[in-house]
């Protein structure tokens, strides 16, 4: 069974500092995202990844995708209170059958 | 149009009840998704439709029961259903259920429906 662990669970940090949340596997993944949940609403698309080694940026949000395809990384600088939410890691092998990691929630304070 | 949305935002029934959830999504995606989410915790999926037919069924009990009327369309059917069913109902839909190689499609997902069975 594959797995996608994301840690930490949780992080409640002040405005302006830095963090990174992990999201690592022992399977190798076709393609990974990263999606950003508010209470009451669904996931929203962050960013896809696909080749080994791979960087995408997004405004403060830094993601890189493992050279072997198995872990991934989420980068925010300059954390601000709207980056409060959930964030949720997903795999796919190649099928439709895409796996969610267990997510990572993050309370940023004013 | 680059949504999915789902009715009835918040649904309450009883456990003889039979209520429907729907979902629609007008970006030309060929794969539909049902997840379903229990507080703090991630999306679990439930079923994938891919060109309007039934192609993952995560060993869902049979009081859960999926449609797919046309490729814009996603109905779940509910019926008997437990308290423990109780959760955030959660449709996605993707271009595609298999990316080729070289590239990755994410989900887009609605806002969900927030179930409660009393």
């Amino acid at each position: 069974t594959q797995l996608l662990e994301q840690s930490p669970q949780f992080l409640s940090i002040q405005e302006g500092e830095n963090l990174t949340v992990y999201c690592n596997s022992s399977s190798v993944f076709s393609s990974l995202q990263w999606y950003r949940q508010e209470p009451g609403e669904g996931p929203v698309l962050l960013v896809t990844v696909v080749t080994g080694g791979e960087v995408k940026k997004l405004k403060r949000l830094t993601f890189q995708f493992g050279d072997a395809r198995k872990d991934s990384s989420l980068h925010i600088t300059a954390a601000q209170p709207g980056d409060t939410g959930l964030y949720l890691c997903a795999g796919g092998p190649g099928t439709y059958k895409y796996i969610f990691g267990t997510g990572t929630r993050l309370k940023v304070l004013a | 149009d680059t949504e999915v949305t789902q009715t009835p935002k918040h649904l309450v029934m009883g456990m003889t009840n039979k209520k429907s959830l729907k979902c629609e999504q007008h970006m030309g995606h060929r794969a539909m998704y049902w997840y379903k989410q229990k507080a703090k915790k991630p999306p679990e999926l439930m079923f994938v439709y891919s060109y309007e037919k039934l192609s993952i069924n995560e060993s869902v009990p049979s009081r859960f029961s999926p449609e797919c009327p046309n490729s814009s369309l996603l109905n779940l059917h509910l019926h008997a259903l437990q308290p423990e069913d109780s959760a955030l109902y959660l449709c996605a839909s993707s271009q595609d259920g298999a990316p080729p190689a070289g590239t990755g499609y994410g989900y887009t997902f609605g806002s969900g429906t927030r179930l409660t069975v009393v």
